[in-house]
């Protein structure tokens, strides 16, 4: 059974500054891996999709990782901004989707 | 790119009655529907599978009897809570995913926030 774990579960950091949100998911025999951001009670919004063949994915100021031999992706964000704020979710795909349970980013102005 | 829509966007409704919920793929064929469920600062739970016009693949621990799903359509599944109760109270999110584009993504609904009083 798949398991996804993020890590931090929440983030405070100053406008600019760069940062990284970790996942790490137990089955390496995964389709994909999605970043997913959602705003306060609202739906979720695709980030970036990794297939499994790939390494990276870049989006603007956004870049994920995927690493399946040691079951992690990353999340980096550049140059952060307050509209970042957020809860970020990975997901590993099997067929089935499964999430963390996310990092709750703040960006202070 | 692919839209999927939700509705209502939230409904109120008294304990012992029954909710729809619909979701939709507006530009593109679903073959398989996913449901959702999260609850206040939790993550997503999948709640069931469907492919069009077979019965929905349940996930453990979900009752079949009380979230009636329907995937009738290409375009169009439904979630029914029956008898809905105060703890059934959550955010409702419907997905889809069709042949066309990346393999195994899904396109997801902007959710539907169901209160029971």
């Amino acid at each position: 059974k798949q398991e996804v774990t993020q890590i931090p579960a929440a983030l405070s950091v100053p406008e600019g500054e760069n940062l990284v949100l970790n996942c790490s998911f137990t089955d390496s025999a995964i389709y994909n891996l999605q970043w997913f951001r959602q705003d306060p009670g609202k739906g979720l919004t695709s980030l970036l999709l990794i297939q499994s063949s790939q390494r990276e994915q870049t989006s603007g100021r956004l870049n994920a990782s995927l690493d399946k031999s040691s079951g992690r992706s990353t999340l980096y964000i550049a140059a952060s901004q307050p509209g970042d704020s957020a809860t970020y979710l990975c997901a590993g795909s099997n067929y089935k989707l499964t999430f963390g349970k996310g990092t709750l980013l703040t960006v202070n102005p | 790119g692919a839209v999927v829509s939700q509705h209502p966007s939230r409904v109120i409704c008294k304990s012992g009655t029954s909710v729809k919920i619909e979701c939709r793929s507006l530009d593109f064929q679903a073959t398989t529907m996913f449901w959702y469920r999260q609850f206040p600062k939790k993550s997503l739970m999948l709640m069931a599978t469907s492919n069009e016009g077979s019965k929905a693949t349940y996930e453990q621990g979900v009752e079949k009897d009380k979230f009636l799903i329907n995937h009738a359509s290409l375009t169009l599944s439904t979630l029914t809570v029956t008898s809905a109760h105060p703890e059934d109270s959550s955010f409702y999110i419907c997905s889809a995913r069709g042949l066309a584009g990346t393999p195994y993504e899904q396109y997801f609904g902007p959710g539907t926030r169901l209160t029971v009083t």
